[in-house]
């Protein structure tokens, strides 16, 4: 079945950086494009990034570009989070997630890793 | 950047039809997803596209597109129902946005 586990999350310091994963598998991961989602505690859902399912394409909310970068290995069908000058309100639980296409629902959700960015 | 307002909560009698909004700027020229989120959970797709409901969704669960708004039905809600609902929409120029969010509480 199709199962995506998010590791990496933490505590971290403002204007620090921080990098997330998500391990996918029971699917061909090399088909799907691949998101990020955040929400945090008490909060909506934010969108953050999505990635294409060839890794050329790369689309980013507004309030992490130039700040976050999105990236894939699909020869280990994992997905990377890099994320750079932390800020508190950055703080979220961030959840991978696939869609069959960039503009495509995402249709399969990981249970997310926890980020807080505290001084 | 492209924004969704929704109504903070809807209530609903039980057997009764939820109609949740979602306004944004020309959203009917937009395809809009709908996903439902109980506590603890992932969110889940209930309409995408406007109005298709994904394998297992009931036909309950309907959608609507139109002008600046776009509508989420729940036609005979259940308890079962209430959790928090989104919309969300692709726009080109920012990416995926997802709507500020509706808590259904069935009465």
């Amino acid at each position: 079945q199709v199962q995506l586990v998010e590791s990496g999350g933490g505590v971290v310091q403002p204007g620090r950086s921080l990098r997330l994963s998500c391990a996918a598998s029971g699917f061909i991961f090399s088909k799907y494009a691949m998101h990020w989602v955040r929400q945090a505690p008490g909060k909506g859902l934010e969108w953050v990034a999505v990635i294409s399912y060839d890794g050329i394409n790369k689309y980013y909310a507004d309030s992490v570009k130039g700040r976050f970068t999105i990236s894939r290995d699909n020869s280990k069908n994992t997905m990377s989070l890099q994320m750079d000058s932390l800020r508190p309100d950055d703080t979220a639980v961030y959840s991978c997630a696939r869609s069959i296409a960039v503009a495509e629902p995402e249709d399969y959700w990981g249970q997310g890793t926890l980020v807080t960015v505290s001084s | 950047s492209y924004e969704l307002t929704q109504p903070l909560s809807v209530s609903v009698a039980l057997g009764q039809t939820a109609r949740i909004t979602c306004g944004g700027d020309k959203i009917g020229s937009k395809n809009v997803h709908w996903y439902q989120q109980k506590p603890g959970q992932a969110p889940v797709v209930v309409i995408s596209r406007n109005n298709k409901r994904p394998s297992g969704i009931p036909e309950r669960f309907s959608g609507s597109n139109s002008g600046n708004t776009a509508t989420l039905s729940i036609s005979r809600a259940q308890a079962g129902d209430e959790a928090d609902y989104y919309c969300q929409v692709w726009d080109s120029s920012t990416g995926y946005v997802f709507g500020t969010g509706t808590k259904v509480t069935v009465l």
